[in-house]
């Protein structure tokens, strides 16, 4: 089974652009996750979706935004970029109600001059 | 946004010594509580998992401990390896209300040859 995947892989945009991120999860698995990754903050939750609906969302301004398709692909959008959005984009899907292990992509890494 | 703690301590360990690492965690009405390693450029792989009902769990080579009273988390990883050389996230997980997981600030492990 291939693995979850995220394209693009490396991303470099200008303050006040907006950036879609896009994650295929594994097949069969309907709950995504998002997560932001920087060395100051670490590992933080942006959302989930399950079934094209997002159940859980973390503490983001709007600009962060998702959606998830009836094939439970998933993008991620942030408007208005800051200096600050520069960071490691994690995607992570699991098989809900069959544990709760998540399987994590290689991530899409952004830059934001 | 959501996370624990801003600094990355590290542990060096000589190979084929066992390894500790520790976590404290936040929320006592986590549901699930797991390890996840991350190697460089790679998105975090899931080691091993704990339900909030258990106090010990094992697996291969690795022995997660949860210690609900002071809300502290270990892995222990025998006979440490140099591939096992990487950083380590604990992470707790609530399953109310959708899906949502808060990582630890991660813990780096050398592993000296």
């Amino acid at each position: 089974k291939a693995g979850v995947t995220q394209t693009p892989r490396y991303l470099i945009k200008t303050r006040g652009q907006q950036v879609t991120l896009s994650c295929s999860p594994i097949s069969g698995h309907r709950s995504v996750s998002w997560y932001q990754q920087t060395p100051g903050q670490g590992l933080q939750f942006l959302f989930e979706y399950f079934s094209e609906t997002q159940r859980n969302k973390g503490n983001f301004p709007g600009r962060f935004s998702g959606r998830q398709f009836s094939n439970s692909r998933s993008e991620m959008n942030v408007s208005t970029l800051e200096l600050g959005d520069s960071a490691l984009y994690l995607c992570a899907s699991r098989v809900q109600g069959a544990g709760e292990t998540q399987y994590f992509g290689p991530g899409t890494r952004l830059l934001v001059l | 946004g959501e996370s624990v703690g801003l600094h990355l301590p590290t542990l060096s360990v000589q190979e084929g010594d066992n390894s500790i690492i520790n976590c404290a965690y936040s929320n006592s009405a986590s549901d699930y509580f797991i390890w996840y390693k991350q190697e460089s450029g790679k998105g975090p792989q899931f080691i091993i998992d704990i339900r909030s009902n258990m106090d010990k769990r094992q697996g291969q080579r690795v022995t997660v401990l949860l210690n609900k009273t002071v809300k502290h988390l270990s892995l222990q990883i025998a006979a440490t390896q140099p591939g096992d050389s990487a950083v380590y996230f604990c992470a707790e997980t609530l399953l109310t209300g959708g899906f949502k997981t808060i990582f630890g600030a991660g813990t780096r492990l050398f592993v000296k040859a």
